[in-house]
């Protein structure tokens, strides 16, 4: 049972450059989510989808997109990069019934 | 003001002994709670859910108090495999967002 997968695990960035983060989920969890996780800010939301079908804003929404593809399949876009968005980004899928989040292994994103 | 604050520490302890966490909300409307355990470099994940009556897992147990919007975890005869940081969660009633502290840094030594 593979869980919540994320590609790529690390990456490397210009400044400008743009990128997508893919994240994918084999449970039929209805709704996904993207954080971000910053030195000493704990995890901040970017976006969640509740369903498939539907996204919303987190805390932290401005320079990101997303898309659900699919009920498995949730995308992070970055259209221009910036080091402001240097961070580690987890995406995570909610069981619903116990209302527990699981957590793919994270991409370590650099923005140069 | 942040919705979920913690201590960042870190604690550290030696093994064997006893430590307690606290984590305090801002949003009376929160309605359930959580303490995840992040190791270095991994994702976070659940070690257990908080019950309005308080629960018990072993040598953790977790406590909420809604009058003072705080949860806390307490370790006992803390083990070296114990040492991560302890993530408070918080969800409010009918929406699945969640909201985060920083997390807790515990180091268990020998």
């Amino acid at each position: 049972n593979a869980g919540v997968t994320q590609t790529p695990k690390f990456q490397v960035l210009k400044t400008g450059q743009s990128m997508t983060l893919q994240c994918a989920q084999d449970m039929n969890h209805n709704s996904m989510y993207w954080y971000r996780q910053d030195p000493g800010m704990g995890l901040r939301l970017i976006y969640y989808s509740a369903s498939e079908g539907t996204t919303d804003k987190g805390e932290v929404p401005n320079g990101y997109n997303v898309s659900r593809l699919n009920k498995r399949e949730f995308s992070l876009r970055l259209e221009s990069a910036a080091p402001s968005q240097t961070s580690v980004y987890f995406c995570a899928s909610l069981d619903t019934p116990r209302y527990e989040q699981y957590f793919g292994p994270g991409t370590r994103l650099t923005v140069t | 003001r942040k919705e979920v604050e913690q201590d960042p520490g870190p604690f550290n302890v030696p093994e064997g002994a006893t430590v307690a966490f606290n984590c305090t909300y801002s949003n009376s409307a929160s309605q359930s709670f959580f303490w995840y355990r992040q190791d270095c470099r991994k994702e976070p994940k659940l070690l257990m859910s908080v019950y309005s009556s308080g629960n018990e897992d072993g040598r953790f147990t977790a406590q909420l108090n809604r009058a003072s919007q705080y949860i806390s975890l307490l370790i006992r005869d803390s083990k070296l495999s114990d040492s991560a940081t302890y993530l408070c969660v918080v969800n409010m009633y009918g929406i699945v967002q969640f909201y985060f502290g920083s997390g807790t840094k515990l180091n268990v030594k020998p």
